[in-house]
């Protein structure tokens, strides 16, 4: 199916494990974008990448690691999980970066315990 | 970067128009204004975008001041399906970075 999908789409883990969210897109979009969402902030965004095997640090890059190798893969991992990093995750994408819309996933909701 | 600034939460009758303000007073010349809204549980939804001058789409109409310090977006009739949170945006030609949003409560 076209369209942008999350990977899994609820995560339950324990503090110092690591995890990785996926995010896969089908329409070869250059821009891809990882945000968190937390009651009262808004969305921050993390990490973004403009084309495979670049990308660049957000407003909140502390804690995370992100690679695409892969136009259509985005995958963030959280190399040692924290209770602060508990949040919704979503992935976004765009053809043309801020000149174009951006289309979000369903979110991850990750649980750090 | 530039911030954006938006009322917390707004109230409108349905099937009237609802126009939602938003100020960005250091806004870049070369920041797109995107508005986004979100129902809840579900990821933002793209409304409309602009650079300079007022756009029109299926969804709404945005209204950017001469100045491109303020805009507007404008729902011309609002639908309980409207009620969401609405997103103002500056962004940049690399990212686009959210500001905290209206809750648009619409009232039957």
């Amino acid at each position: 199916d076209a369209g942008i999908t999350q990977s899994p789409r609820y995560k339950i883990t324990e503090t110092g494990r690591q995890v990785t969210l996926m995010c896969h897109q089908t329409w070869s979009h250059s821009y891809m974008f990882w945000y968190r969402q937390d009651l009262g902030h808004g969305l921050r965004l993390i990490y973004y990448s403009a084309a495979a095997d670049i990308t660049d640090k957000g407003e909140v890059p502390d804690g995370y690691v992100v690679s695409r190798s892969k136009t259509e893969n985005f995958p963030l991992t959280l190399e040692s999980a924290t209770r602060s990093q508990t949040s919704v995750y979503f992935c976004a994408s765009s053809d043309q970066g801020a000149a174009t819309e951006a289309f979000f996933g369903q979110g991850t909701r990750l649980t750090v315990v | 970067d530039a911030k954006t600034t938006q009322p917390n939460s707004m109230e409108s009758n349905e099937e009237e128009p609802v126009h939602l303000p938003c100020n960005h007073s250091t806004i870049s010349g070369t920041d797109y204004i995107h508005w986004y809204r979100q129902l809840p549980s579900q990821g933002p939804e793209y409304v409309i975008h602009g650079l300079t001058s007022n756009v029109n789409n299926r969804m709404a109409s945005l209204a950017i001041a001469e100045d491109r310090k303020s805009s507007t977006l404008i729902l011309h009739r609002a639908t309980l399906r409207d009620a969401a949170v609405y997103y103002c945006i500056l962004g940049g030609y690399q990212k686009v970075t959210f500001g905290t949003g209206t809750k648009l409560q619409v009232i039957p």
